[in-house]
């Protein structure tokens, strides 16, 4: 299947600095890519859809300008959250969206995540 | 989005089958059910997906009702490899709507 890419794996940052997760979709151009927050034993939540060269659209309770969203081109979309806090530590998980030709449908794929630790 | 219900958690034994199941009652007509799976510390990988038929792969079989109101993901012989939580995701055909997670059934294994 498709390869989606993310880096760093992990981080360590202090407080109050910002930190910026790179998503990439290796083999295919995606229509659409999708950050995910999952805390420990929890589920993940959609944090926020992003559309290559329009911005970015956040769900309920996500604040915009503290998670900076730039998707630059159909293979590349960044995550950069600022001013990091404590309770900003959790697994950040892009996903990238591809139309298959062969199937005219829409398939969704996972990167890795990126896990964050904000001391 | 129509709603599933899984077990919180499952035990199965090396090398024996496990049948997870999930509750789709108020699935629609367009709804294809999609599981997949993720491993501890990973993203979540696709298993298998389905409309109206079972469906096999080289991962998993699925096997939906006939009234499609529940579904079974069989891995016909699990491996610890497999330990991981497996999520049952409703998505309607053609949709542009993101993957929606639910809280997954927990797979154990044991050797």
């Amino acid at each position: 299947g498709a390869v989606v890419s993310q880096h760093p794996s992990r981080v360590i940052c202090k407080s109050g600095t910002s930190v910026k997760i790179e998503c990439r979709s290796l083999d295919f151009q995606a229509t659409t890519m999708f950050w995910y927050r999952q805390f420990p034993k929890q589920s993940l939540m959609l944090m926020a859809t992003s559309n290559e060269g329009s911005k970015a659209t956040y769900e309920q309770g996500v604040e915009k300008d503290k998670f900076l969203i730039n998707h630059a081109s159909l293979t590349l979309s960044t995550l950069t959250v600022t001013s990091a806090h404590p309770e900003d530590s959790s697994f950040y998980i892009c996903s990238a969206r591809v139309r298959d030709p062969n199937i005219g449908r829409e398939t969704q794929y996972f990167g890795p995540g990126t896990r964050l630790l904000v001391l | 989005d129509a709603k599933t219900t899984q077990p919180n958690s499952m035990e199965s034994n090396e090398e024996e089958p496990v049948h997870l199941p999930c509750n789709h009652s108020t699935i629609s007509g367009t709804d294809y059910i999609h599981w997949y799976r993720q491993l501890p510390s990973q993203g979540p990988e696709y298993v298998i997906h389905g409309l109206t038929s079972n469906v096999n792969n080289r991962m998993a079989s699925l096997a939906i009702a006939e009234d499609r109101k529940s579904s079974t993901l069989i891995l016909h012989r699990a491996t610890l490899r497999d330990a991981a939580v497996y999520y049952c995701i409703l998505k309607p055909t053609g949709s542009a709507r993101q993957l929606t997670f639910g809280s997954g059934t927990q797979l154990t294994v044991l050797p």
